[in-house]
């Protein structure tokens, strides 16, 4: 059975730096094709795209928000760390690890066949106050 | 970056009805989309994905169409299960990866 658990700071200040575990069982993120992502939704607003890490330590990260983000992997914990620095009020949000599965067919375009995230972590709540 | 844009915000749909769901992107992604289905309080769970599969468990009334920027959820028969919010997910190349922001499908 696969399952994900987000850990960390339920209350940081602003320009703090918020870091995030993700604990995960059931598959290991050495094996071929597995990659853990990182979601966060504001209360009552959209999901937004973090980062992603692959099998291969490909490290992925969100636009708006490369800057401030790290995300990297102890595959012999089994844990996904993501570092967010420079924390403000507009952070406040859940926070979901989630794991996906797939296969490079064209790996020089980026062409990546996806199975979707198709087991996610319950997330963690992270309010941004002083 | 990608933008996914989904339509419309809110349905309301009588059970037993069928909802239809859209979702756009802002270039094409051919077939690299999936759906995810959201309650209050849960995490999303994955429905579809490369536009038309259906994740492991999930009911044939959910069906997903479509390719390039132009996609739909299908819910054949709505039943109360499934009045929650539905995603659409871009993972198209090289990441980032978008969502859209959301339809709520709310009872009539």
């Amino acid at each position: 059975q696969v399952t994900l658990r987000e850990s960390g700071p339920a209350l940081v200040k602003p320009t703090q730096t918020l870091t995030l575990t993700c604990t995960f069982s059931g598959f290991s993120l050495s094996t071929s094709g597995m990659c853990v992502t990182w979601i966060r939704q504001p209360p009552g607003k959209a999901l937004e795209w973090l980062a992603r890490i692959n099998w291969e330590d490909d490290k992925y990260y969100s636009t708006s928000l490369k800057t401030r983000l790290t995300i990297s992997k102890d595959t012999s914990k089994n844990q996904v760390v993501l570092t967010v620095t420079n924390m403000g009020p507009v952070d406040t949000a859940t926070y979901y690890c989630a794991r996906g599965r797939g296969y490079y067919y064209h790996r020089g375009s980026g062409g990546y066949y996806f199975y979707g995230m198709d087991v996610w972590g319950q997330g963690t709540a992270v309010t941004v106050s002083s | 970056e990608i933008v996914v844009t989904q339509s419309p915000a809110t349905l309301s749909v009588s059970p037993g009805e069928r909802a239809t769901l859209s979702c756009r992107a802002s270039q094409s992604v051919s077939s690299n989309l999936a759906w995810y289905q959201q309650k209050p309080g849960q995490p999303p769970r994955l429905l579809i994905y490369g536009a038309s599969t259906r994740a492991t468990g999930i009911p044939v009334r959910f069906s997903g169409s479509g390719s390039g920027t132009e996609f739909t959820l299908t819910i054949s028969s709505l039943q109360s299960e499934d009045f929650a919010v539905y995603y659409c997910h871009q993972y198209n190349g090289w990441p980032p990866w978008t969502f859209g922001q959301g339809t709520k499908v709310e009872i009539k």
